[in-house]
């Protein structure tokens, strides 16, 4: 079955420091791939979204992910985190079969001064 | 982006009443909207795929009985909870699909917060 994994269930990350958020996805095929943020009581906002082409996408925020196929990741990266940052993050993916989504448990990020 | 809106943005009711949820695309047109549940600190749970001038496709264990969906137009898409009772409660969240030089995107509404009492 397909699925979207997101390991760490929550992180915390000093105000300053680089960011990484795992995502990793099992699918036969190369799914269009997605991040959103959300904040406490929030929407979903697109942070970006990978479709083809060059597999380092850059989003909004300051944000940015790397699809690496042989690993079936799309993890998601900021150099360096401000304390707004603190949220809900969701890794999506699309497979492009009636555009369901599918989409991981989410990682909570906490930013500490 | 694209814009999509919902409203109410919280509703309270009564057990046993029926909760009307609007989403609309405000500045795009949407032939599929989709519709989403959270339960607190849990990720998002399709529940159905709502496609303009036909029926919902409803996932496995939801009740179309019960979540009723109606797509009138290419803008609006509505969630209708019938004789909500507490279990319903929870954070309902839809999303429209809008075609760009990428793909298809799907861009959220900001959810609508239903506390059945």
């Amino acid at each position: 079955a397909q699925s979207v994994t997101q390991p760490d269930i929550h992180i915390t990350v000093s105000e300053g420091a680089s960011l990484e958020l795992r995502c990793n996805y099992s699918y036969g095929a190369t799914p269009y791939l997605f991040w959103y943020v959300q904040s406490p009581g929030q929407g979903l906002q697109l942070l970006l979204k990978y479709f083809s082409g060059d597999t380092l996408v850059q989003g909004i925020k300051g944000f940015e992910a790397e699809f690496k196929r042989s690993q079936s990741s799309f993890n998601l990266r900021k150099p360096s985190v401000h304390w707004s940052d603190a949220a809900e993050y969701f890794c999506a993916v699309d497979l492009n079969t009636g555009n369901q989504f599918y989409f991981g448990t989410g990682t909570s990020l906490t930013v500490i001064p | 982006g694209a814009v999509v809106s919902q409203h109410p943005s919280r509703v309270i009711c009564k057990s046993g009443t029926s909760v009307k949820i609007e989403c609309r695309s405000l500045d795009f047109q949407a032939t599929t909207m989709f519709w989403y549940r959270q339960f607190p600190k849990q990720s998002l749970m399709l529940m159905a795929t709502s496609n303009e001038g036909s029926k919902a496709t409803y996932e496995q264990g939801v009740e179309k009985d019960k979540f009723l969906i109606n797509h009138a137009s290419l803008t609006l898409s509505t969630l209708t909870v019938t004789s909500a009772h507490p279990e319903d409660s929870s954070f309902y969240i839809c999303s429209a699909n809008t075609r760009g030089a990428g793909g298809e995107t799907q861009y959220f509404g900001p959810g609508t917060r239903l506390l059945v009492l």
